[in-house]
């Protein structure tokens, strides 16, 4: 699997967007990026993946340029509970099966008033 | 989506003994993981666990430590033996269905 870039931690006001990039210039072909975050004391949650075009869900919006090499989470307007350690992680997905998820060190995002 | 329960959701263990967690699924699913989560640290792949077949361990972990048990697809147990103060963490279970990775709460392990 390929290795994934982030920064250690980012402070993002509430009611802003808050922009999580992720460096992953290894990345192969037919790797998917996926985001998944960790609440204090809680599991994993899972956010968002894509594969090459931007993607959007209720929870966030994943930006991936043009040459994969990079993506960026957008959490349009976070707030107080989107304070949590957020995980760039890209893995190799077939039809019914996966690689392992292979966690990095994350960003450590906190949300402040 | 898949719903995990883990037991114990926390336990204190003395050195040298040991602990099996189970992990309980709401839906039959293939492949499924444990994971360790040592304080302050990410998280760490242990093995995966699919129905039917050996634990596969990464690197670092080995049967005798960490045996797995998979005997159907919407349970699994995984026993820390001979526990040292450095086995502490959160483990935590995790399922791939449906395209998406799903995890437990986690179990928190204290050993003294």
């Amino acid at each position: 699997d390929a290795k994934t870039t982030q920064p250690t931690s980012m402070d993002c006001a509430e009611g802003r967007a808050a922009n999580l990039p992720c460096n992953h210039s290894t990345i192969s072909g037919n790797e998917y990026v996926y985001w998944y975050r960790q609440i204090h004391s809680q599991g994993p949650q899972y956010i968002i993946h894509g594969l090459k075009n931007n993607e959007t869900n209720e929870m966030a919006s994943l930006i991936i340029t043009e040459d994969r090499k990079s993506s960026t989470l957008i959490l349009p307007h976070a707030t107080l509970r989107d304070t949590a350690v957020y995980y760039c992680i890209v893995r190799l997905l077939l039809t019914g099966t996966a690689s392992k998820l292979t966690f990095g060190t994350g960003t450590r995002l906190q949300v402040t008033l | 989506s898949a719903v995990i329960s883990q037991k114990p959701s926390r336990d204190i263990c003395q050195r040298g003994t040991s602990l099996t967690i189970q992990c309980q699924v709401d839906s039959q699913v293939t492949m499924m993981f444990w994971y360790r989560q040592q304080p302050g640290q990410s998280l760490t792949l242990i093995a995966t666990a699919n129905q039917g077949s050996e634990a596969t361990y990464e690197s670092g972990f080995v049967i005798d430590k960490f045996p797995i048990s998979r005997p159907n697809l919407t349970f699994s147990t995984l026993t820390v033996s001979n526990m040292s103060p450095e086995d502490s963490s959160i483990y935590l279970c995790s399922v791939f269905t449906l395209g998406e990775q799903y995890f437990g709460p986690g179990t928190r392990l204290t050993v003294t």
